[in-house]
């Protein structure tokens, strides 16, 4: 069954400190990983995106990885801030249909207090 | 910011009520989807259309239904509206395999 796990669940942090959000995943055949920004309230605006063979894509702040290997991916935010917090939701799409199938997590809930 | 808009964005409305939920994109990407998604839980797909005329169910069973007569239009309709279908409702569109799924803001139905 295809799957995609975040941890932890929810994470609060301090403005100004680093944190890293965590993703893994069963979806095959893999054909890329995405990380969104959902603001309380909002549609899930992307942050970045990864193919099978890109290991690591930073967006200002945010810098994510990739091992196709193990499945695993991570978000990493550096010198947060206090609109950094939101839910993060790791989105794995699929290659075995034209649809390009999206299989979403649940998302990881970061709250930065000052 | 994506092209893509839905209205309401807030919805409060009595049982039995038929309600149409708007999505528009301009764009001109052929997919469009609507996701179901829970507080604190994950979106689910309940529809998606590869174009003008084709409508497809989701994953997550439903008893909305859409319609796709425009390429930037994907309306999502509820015949009688209940308080188990209080939740928001995303739009998306994408365009190509594989690519990036833009949303509209989402709107937030409650029935009571």
């Amino acid at each position: 069954k295809n799957q995609v796990e975040q941890s932890p669940q929810s994470l609060i942090i301090l403005e100004g400190k680093n944190c890293t959000l965590q993703c893994n995943y069963t979806v095959s055949p893999f054909s890329n990983l995405r990380w969104y920004k959902q603001d309380t309230g909002r549609g899930p605006v992307s942050l970045t995106i990864m193919t099978f063979s890109e290991n690591t894509k930073s967006n200002g702040r945010y810098t994510a990885t990739l091992d196709a290997d193990t499945k695993q991916s991570s978000l990493h935010i550096t010198a947060s801030q206090l609109s950094d917090s939101a839910s993060y939701i790791c989105v794995v799409s699929d290659r075995g249909s034209t649809l390009g199938r999206l299989y979403f997590g649940r998302g990881t809930q970061l709250t930065v207090w000052p | 910011e994506a092209d893509i808009y839905q209205t309401p964005r807030y919805l409060v409305i009595g049982t039995g009520k038929k309600i149409t939920l708007e999505c528009s994109q301009t764009m001109g990407h052929d997919k469009m989807y609507w996701y179901q998604q829970d507080p604190g839980m994950e979106l689910h797909l309940i529809h998606y259309s590869y174009g003008v005329n084709s409508t497809e169910k989701g994953d997550l069973s439903s008893e909305s239904t859409v319609s796709r007569i425009r390429t930037e239009h994907f309306p999502l309709t509820l015949e009688s509206a209940r308080p188990s279908h209080t939740s928001q409702y995303l739009c998306a569109s994408s365009a190509g395999v594989p690519t990036e799924a833009f949303f509209g803001q989402g709107t937030r139905l409650t029935v009571v």
